[in-house]
Order: structure tokens, then sequence, then C-alpha cells
């Protein structure tokens, strides 16, 4: 048990649907982050959010939309996306943004888009 | 860029092998360099690092030392059990700014068979 808990943990939904994916750590920690896991790709950080301020957006398609509404809550939202988006999604957080090498993950929410 | 590169899995080993995950990196100035694990079904856990060159990492009995001249971070452990198989994942940091991102190798898989 990291402190990092993500729901659901599977998730299957049509190119039409708009779906919601939530984190949450127990950890006290003021940076929260998602992650993309794909099968032979390094790890891919898509947003950064520290004191809930979106402190980093890596070129990620408007299709995803992040919320952090406090520093423990950390939700993604999903909608009109495409079968490429299929993948492990990893939340993680940290003391503070800049101490990133010291992560703490859930155990993500596998996204199947059909 | 700043890049790492581990070697391919996937590595399969018996119970009480030696294991040794090769992990290379290329990065300006120092960087700090980590291990990642990733169990079955769980997301990542850090599983030692390094911050400067020399330096030893260690935990669970697996060991990395930070060699500087040879720009590499190999994962070692003496004797395997059942429960080390997982993914192992190398990462560098660079030392200030946007160089504090962390920069992940794909992954190594590793199945230890009884």
């Amino acid at each position: 048990e990291t402190g990092v808990t993500q729901t659901p943990r599977h998730l299957v939904m049509g190119m039409t649907n708009k779906k919601s994916l939530k984190c949450e750590q127990h950890l006290g920690h003021n940076a929260m982050y998602w992650y993309k896991q794909s099968a032979k790709k390094p790890l891919e950080l898509m947003f950064v959010y520290s004191l809930e301020e979106r402190v980093e957006n890596n070129s990620v398609p408007s299709r995803f939309s992040p919320e952090c509404p406090n520093s423990s809550h950390l939700f993604l939202h999903l909608h009109t996306l495409q079968p490429e988006d299929s993948a492990l999604y990893l939340c993680a957080s940290s003391q503070e943004a800049g101490a990133r090498e010291k992560l703490f993950f859930g155990s993500g929410t596998q996204l199947s888009v059909l | 860029g700043d890049s790492v590169t581990q070697m391919e899995g996937p590595v399969t080993l018996s119970e009480e092998a030696f294991l040794t995950i090769n992990c290379t990196y290329t990065a300006t100035g120092y960087p700090s360099l980590f291990w990642y694990v990733q169990y079955p079904g769980e997301g990542l856990q850090l599983l030692l690092k390094a911050t400067k060159a020399d330096d030893k990492g260690s935990n669970k009995g697996f060991e990395a030392t930070y060699r500087k001249e040879t720009t590499s971070f190999h994962l070692e452990k003496g004797s395997v059990q059942v429960s080390d198989s997982a993914v192992y994942f190398c990462a560098l940091s660079g030392q200030a700014g946007n160089n504090r991102k962390l920069i992940w190798g794909l992954g190594t898989s590793l199945a230890v068979n009884p």
C-alpha cells in the first residue's frame, strides 16, 4: 500500500463516451501527477499539479482534461478518446513538485478504448 | 537530450540465481539515478537511488553503483526469489529546473521460477 489510491482499476469505454479517472493520496503531499504507461514506450508524464495548480502540461490532447480540486484528489476526465489512448494510467504524488525523484504511485487504471 | 537505455527483457531466472539488469544513461552534468520496481498489478515503487558518482544505492538485497566513467547504473542481486518477479525501471533526474524531470527507461521484465 503506497498511500495513493486509484479508481477504477479497469475501464472499457467507447470512443464517444465520457468517463473520469480518480486518484486520492493520503500522504499529505503537495504535488500530484498523471502518467501514461504504454507497452514498448517509456513512461509519459502528462500533467503535474502543485498545490492544486497545474504547473505542467506535456502536449497532451484536449480530450484529456485534468482536475485537481484539492491537494489530495486528482481527476482525469476523458472524452472522445481514440483506440491509441488505451494504456495504463498511473497517478503519482510527491512531497513537492520539484522532488520528483521520490514518487509514490497508485496501482493504475487499465483503460481500453473500443 | 537526456536518455536512459535498459537491457531488453524478459529476463528469466531460477530462484537463487544472480541477477544483473543493465542500465546506461546519457545526460549533461551530474544526474541522480534511480531504480523503480513495478510488481504485477501495482504501481511503481522506488527501489533505490544514487545521487553522485561512486554512490551505491541498496534496498531489499538489490544494489546499484553510480559509475560516471561508464555512465552506468546496473542493478544487481546476489540471489533472486520468486517474489522479485516484476518489471524494473531505470530512471534519471537532472540537477535543477526543468532538468528535474524524470527520464525513464523502457523497463525490464524479470520472471523468477521456483
